[in-house]
């Protein structure tokens, strides 16, 4: 069985400030693929990163970055110099190469930018 | 590239009213298809999956049910619906680490 855990329901910063969202996975596969994707107010899905399980580079994409790390099972999104317009719910997710390639997904963190 | 398609964007149903929602995809042949539901506030739920035509696999017994009549098309129903249908449901495709979503369907059972 596979699971992803992001324990912050919540985090609320002010525009500016830097914020780490955690992500925490579980599984027994070791052929997997992670994802971060941010849900807006619209309610769509829109995907940020996807990473695989031999590759622990980190990345930076602008403001955004990730911190993959297999021997703690985590991987976190930190965004910098945060904005208003980050506001959301960001949802961390794993799948594998088993049948199925179901998506599993994090309880989600919604994330409130104030000016 | 592959392009999810579901529609409607909102809908609001009566209790006891039937459903159907409709997802297809392009840009890909056997793709594995899912629906996912999300409750007000909540997180994303899986309620089905299908690697084939024909092949649903259910993930939350429920008031739901889902059919896979041709290879691209992945249908989401309900004979009557319940109050606590009500939701955001997203049809989704997945292989081997490539994902794509369609834009939702807000439900609401009035």
């Amino acid at each position: 069985a596979q699971k992803v855990t992001q324990a912050q329901t919540e985090i609320s910063v002010v525009e500016k400030e830097d914020v780490t969202l955690d992500c925490v996975y579980e599984t027994r596969d070791t052929t997997y693929y992670l994802f971060w994707y941010k849900q807006p107010p619209s309610g769509e899905l829109v995907f940020l990163i996807r990473r695989n399980s031999f590759d622990e580079q980190n990345e930076i994409s602008g403001r955004y970055s990730w911190n993959f790390q297999k021997s703690t099972s985590s991987f976190n999104f930190t965004i910098t110099a945060s904005q208003v317009v980050d506001s959301a719910v960001y949802f961390c997710a794993l799948t594998t190469n088993n049948a199925g390639n179901m998506l599993t997904f994090g309880g989600g963190t919604r994330l409130m930018v104030k000016p | 590239s592959q392009t999810i398609h579901q529609w409607p964007a909102t809908l609001v149903q009566p209790v006891g009213s039937p459903l159907s929602l409709e997802c297809t995809v392009e840009g890909t042949s056997n793709p594995n298809l899912y629906w996912y539901r999300q409750a007000a506030g909540r997180g994303l739920q899986l309620l089905f999956y299908s690697v084939g035509i024909g092949q649903i696999s259910s993930e939350v017994p429920q008031n739901l049910s889902a059919s896979r009549p041709q290879d691209r098309q992945f249908i989401l129903s309900s004979k009557k619906l319940l109050l606590s249908d009500s939701g955001f449901y997203l049809c989704a495709w997945n292989d081997r680490g490539e994902s794509a979503f369609g834009s939702g369907t807000r439900l609401t059972v009035v």
